[in-house]
């Protein structure tokens, strides 16, 4: 099974910080590789896919990135709805696997 | 609209089955899979396995394959999950997600189900 290795598990930020959440396949994943936003209680919401690709109605403000086997999702300006848990998932092969997520906190 | 609606919250005994369902409404059925995902309490996201709403073809994680099985009734748009011989560590929220542009387990899923909580006590 692929590997997603994902840094930091949690963070604190203030509104209108930049965040900067990694990614790491165990092996090539040939971008294709999917960010989730999930708040307690609901179900994930696709943020991001193909590695860059921004879902429809998601805010210009998130944006992925890739170098070599790292994957980024960056948040260009925290806004207060932003405060939830992030997770990378790769669908290159089965079985697709997720990172540990991120849970990013108001500092 | 595209919405997924699943069963309700289940207990069942340690080595009993459960069976979740999840309706699907606002889109053809049989032109995109769904894939079924857990998230136990606190964690973090696990995929179980996919199934093919047009042929019914199904992929399961090598974890899950000799207790998990999935299925489509496309009368009704809806899909199942079983899951059998359960333990107190199969005690999660169950997801259902619908493939976002694709009949397969090439694309994520942009459209997920409420969630159905399975609750494995003695």
């Amino acid at each position: 099974d692929i590997q997603m290795t994902q840094s930091p598990s949690s963070l604190s930020a203030s509104v209108g910080d930049r965040v900067t959440i990694t990614c790491r396949a165990s092996q090539g994943i040939s971008n294709s590789l999917a960010w989730y936003q999930q708040k307690p209680g609901k179900a994930p919401n696709l943020l991001l896919y193909d590695a860059s690709r921004l879902q429809s109605g998601v805010p210009s403000r998130f944006s992925g990135s890739r170098s070599g086997a790292a994957y980024t999702l960056t948040i260009s300006s925290l806004q207060p709805e932003d405060f939830a848990t992030y997770y990378c998932q790769h669908y290159y092969i089965t079985p697709w696997t997720f990172g540990q997520g991120t849970k990013v906190e108001i500092k | 609209q595209v919405d997924l609606v699943q069963s309700g919250a289940e207990v069942k005994r340690p080595g009993a089955s459960v069976k979740v369902s999840c309706k699907a409404s606002g889109y053809t059925f049989t032109n995109y899979g769904i894939n079924w995902v857990r998230q136990a309490p606190g964690q973090g996201l696990e995929w179980l396995g996919w199934i093919s709403a047009y042929n019914g073809n199904t992929i399961y994680a090598q974890k899950f394959q000799d207790r998990v099985y999935i299925t489509t009734d496309t009368s009704t748009s809806t899909a199942f999950m079983e899951l059998r011989s359960l333990r107190s560590d199969d005690t999660a929220v169950y997801f259902c997600a619908r493939g976002r542009d694709c009949d397969s387990t090439r694309c994520p899923s942009n459209y997920w189900g409420q969630g159905t909580l399975v609750t494995v006590s003695s």
